[in-house]
């Protein structure tokens, strides 16, 4: 079973700042089978990105994914005040998922 | 616009088996894609408990394996999970989804609480 690790746990940054997220992987997987997904206090998580780098439907040009292997990364470029939220990694390989244990990104 | 619903009992007795059912709207599932469910204890990360292809075996979590069944009831457009034995540990907010490779549309989730 693959298992992915978030870092940071927190990240603590002020709107307008870049914020970097990432997701690491414990064996190599397909770029196509990594996605990311946002998470608000009391909500569904929200399908940000897809493939690794492909942004779904409605999401903002701020949000960015990337990488490949072992390591990803998720970036907010400019932070809104709405992107205050837990962000989480998720895989799918050999007909399984997991999840990273999610970053919390927070007000400074 | 597809949309996912949860519904079933909010408080189960320990030992006893968690049923909850995710009806489909605006798509149907005899059509395509996988279905599944994921909770999230209080306070803690998503783990994913498994899926199912409309007309496929499903596929579950290892580590829930032996009390998970995931069943599809295209008629009424309908998916459910049954979770057996359940302890304290299970109580969590479930959502069902449109998985596959990621999870396109989620519903809203339901809390199921195990306490006698």
């Amino acid at each position: 079973e693959i298992v992915l690790t978030q870092s940071p746990g927190t990240l603590s940054l002020s709107p307008g700042e870049r914020a970097t997220l990432s997701c690491r992987a414990s064996q190599s997987l397909s770029s196509s089978y990594l996605g990311w997904y946002q998470q608000k206090p009391g909500r569904a998580p929200r399908l940000l990105i897809y493939g690794a780098s492909s942004r779904a439907t409605g999401i903002p040009d701020r949000f960015s994914g990337s990488g490949s292997g072992t390591d990803f990364t998720l970036t907010i470029s400019r932070l809104e005040p709405e992107d205050f939220a837990v962000y989480y990694c998720q895989q799918f390989g050999s007909s399984k998922w997991t999840f990273g244990q999610g970053t919390k990104v927070e007000i400074k | 616009q597809v949309q996912l619903q949860e519904s079933g009992p909010g408080l189960v007795k320990p030992s006893e088996t968690l049923s909850l059912t995710c009806t489909v709207s605006g798509f149907s599932i005899s059509s395509g894609y996988y279905w599944g469910w994921i909770r999230q204890p209080p306070g803690k990360g998503l783990e994913w408990i498994g899926s199912i292809y409309h007309s496929g075996s499903p596929y579950y979590n290892s580590s829930l394996k032996s009390r998970v069944t995931i069943s599809v009831d295209t008629s009424k457009n309908q998916f459910s999970l049954r979770l057996s034995s359940v302890t304290a540990a299970d109580t969590a907010v479930y959502y069902c989804a449109r998985t596959g490779v990621v999870a396109t549309y989620w519903g809203q989730g339901t809390l199921v609480t195990v306490s006698s």
